[in-house]
């Protein structure tokens, strides 16, 4: 089983509609982050968090909004969805100490809004 | 606007020849940097990481730092047809926050 797990691997949705991707791990890890990643743009920071009452937006968090609750669980939601938010998404982990740089990346939740 | 710039590539290479994968990056201060391999379908994973200027080798990669000219490479020795993937270069903008560059596909041709 992966240790970082995405569900749903993909979602076809309506413009309006409301979406949640979530994201949970096995890896104990504090920091989990959202990336979405766009043909020809790469991977661009949503929000990310560093324990249940932390919480921090990135370079592209207008739109969304996330919830951590728990330690392991992580979810990212669209609250009306438009279709410049389709786009692949990944949820990511990394250990609280320490300052590594090394992200433990989900197998990604493809999002189509019609 | 912190920037990560790639080559998008593709850049093909003929199986055993070097590959050189190439980044800048546009903050001076930034002091760790890494390569993140991604194959098609796949999620991203961490192949190389360096935050001291010149050269650090693990295997057939190389990862080269330079700060002064803001610039960030990988060399991929004896390159393999397994090793066709788009590679990432990003940047610690602190308590690992990645800035992505938006990668460079490599081609390997047996």
């Amino acid at each position: 089983d992966a240790d970082v797990t995405q569900t749903p691997r993909n979602r076809i949705t309506k413009t309006g509609k409301r979406i949640m991707l979530e994201c949970s791990q096995t890896k104990g890890h504090d920091r989990m982050y959202w990336y979405r990643q766009d043909p020809g743009l790469g991977l661009r920071l949503i929000y990310y968090s560093f324990d249940v009452k932390d919480i921090n937006k990135g370079e592209i968090s207008d739109g969304y909004s996330v919830s951590r609750q728990a330690q392991a669980k992580f979810s990212l939601s669209l609250e009306s969805a438009i279709p410049n938010q389709t786009a692949l998404y990944f949820c990511a982990t990394t250990p609280g100490t320490g300052n590594t740089g090394e992200l433990f990346f989900g197998e990604g939740s493809r999002l189509t809004v019609l | 606007q912190k920037e990560v710039e790639q080559n998008s590539g593709p850049l093909s290479v003929p199986e055993g020849a070097i590959a050189s994968l190439n980044c800048t990056y546009s903050d001076r201060v930034s002091q760790s940097f890494f390569w993140y391999r991604q194959y098609s379908g796949k999620s991203p994973e961490l192949i190389m990481s360096i935050y001291s200027n010149g050269d650090k080798e693990d295997g057939r990669f190389t990862a080269q730092l330079n700060k002064a000219s803001q610039y960030v490479s990988l060399l991929i020795r004896d390159s393999q047809p397994s090793d066709s993937a788009t590679y990432l270069c990003a940047v610690n903008q602190g308590y690992s926050t990645l800035t992505f560059g938006k990668g460079t596909m490599l081609l390997v041709s047996p």
